[in-house]
């Protein structure tokens, strides 16, 4: 079992509409998590922490279930530039554990 | 204030060799990792330092060795190279737990192992 599992997709979204994934984690120890965005052939650029208590930043909602061990992430009001792949990330004592991305593409 | 630097961007190697990839962090970040991305997957974590002292290791043959610098600074060391070591490698630096403000990644290395 990965320790770290996403959906690849793609989800094919159109401008302005909501897109909403998650991620399973494996490991309970796991003390922080975020959400990383990386565009092709560039580095992951941290795009939000995620709280137990949900947490936004703009059109971006992080929520986090310890007891199931989920991450979610929605959009809203997508925009073309929201075209990438979204990394889940855990972290158990600062070894950073990744999911493989899903892959979200916005169109006109 | 500089970001993560990595050097070299690009590298052509050819099995059999040494690599050595260089990494400067954040200023006033005393933690750098290394991670491994092939394509398709995700980043694998290679590597953790903080002041100096290797604090933790990932999955990785002993080919693969780093060490930091009393500037904070970092290398990565692959000996006998692998057609299978083709990748970006990443390395990140952050506060000592991370938690504060997450890891700030460089824009890697990429190896070609031919």
């Amino acid at each position: 079992r990965k320790e770290v599992e996403q959906d690849p997709g793609p989800f094919n979204v159109p401008e302005g509409a909501t897109v909403a994934f998650n991620c399973t984690y494996s490991n309970s120890a796991s003390q922080s998590f975020f959400w990383y965005r990386q565009d092709c052939r560039k580095e992951p650029k941290l795009l939000m922490s995620v709280y137990s208590s949900g947490n936004e930043d703009g059109r971006f909602t992080a929520q986090l279930n310890r007891a199931s061990q989920y991450i979610s992430l929605l959009i809203r009001d997508s925009k073309l530039s929201d075209s990438a792949t979204y990394l889940c990330v855990v972290n158990p004592w600062g070894k950073l554990q990744f999911g493989a991305g899903t892959q979200v593409v916005v169109t006109p | 204030d500089a970001g993560v630097t990595q050097s070299p961007t690009h590298l052509i190697k050819t099995r059999g060799q040494h690599v050595t990839l260089r990494c400067s962090p954040i200023s006033g970040h005393k933690s750098v990792s290394w991670y491994q991305q092939v394509l398709g997957q995700g980043p694998q974590f290679i590597f953790q330092y903080y002041e100096k002292e290797e604090r933790g290791r990932g999955n990785f043959p002993d080919r693969f060795s780093a060490r930091q610098f009393p500037n904070y600074s970092s290398e990565l060391n692959v000996n006998a190279l692998l057609l299978g070591d083709s990748a970006l490698y990443l390395c990140a630096s952050s506060l000592p737990t991370g938690t504060e403000g997450g890891y700030t990644f460089g824009s890697g290395t990429r190896l070609t192992v031919v």
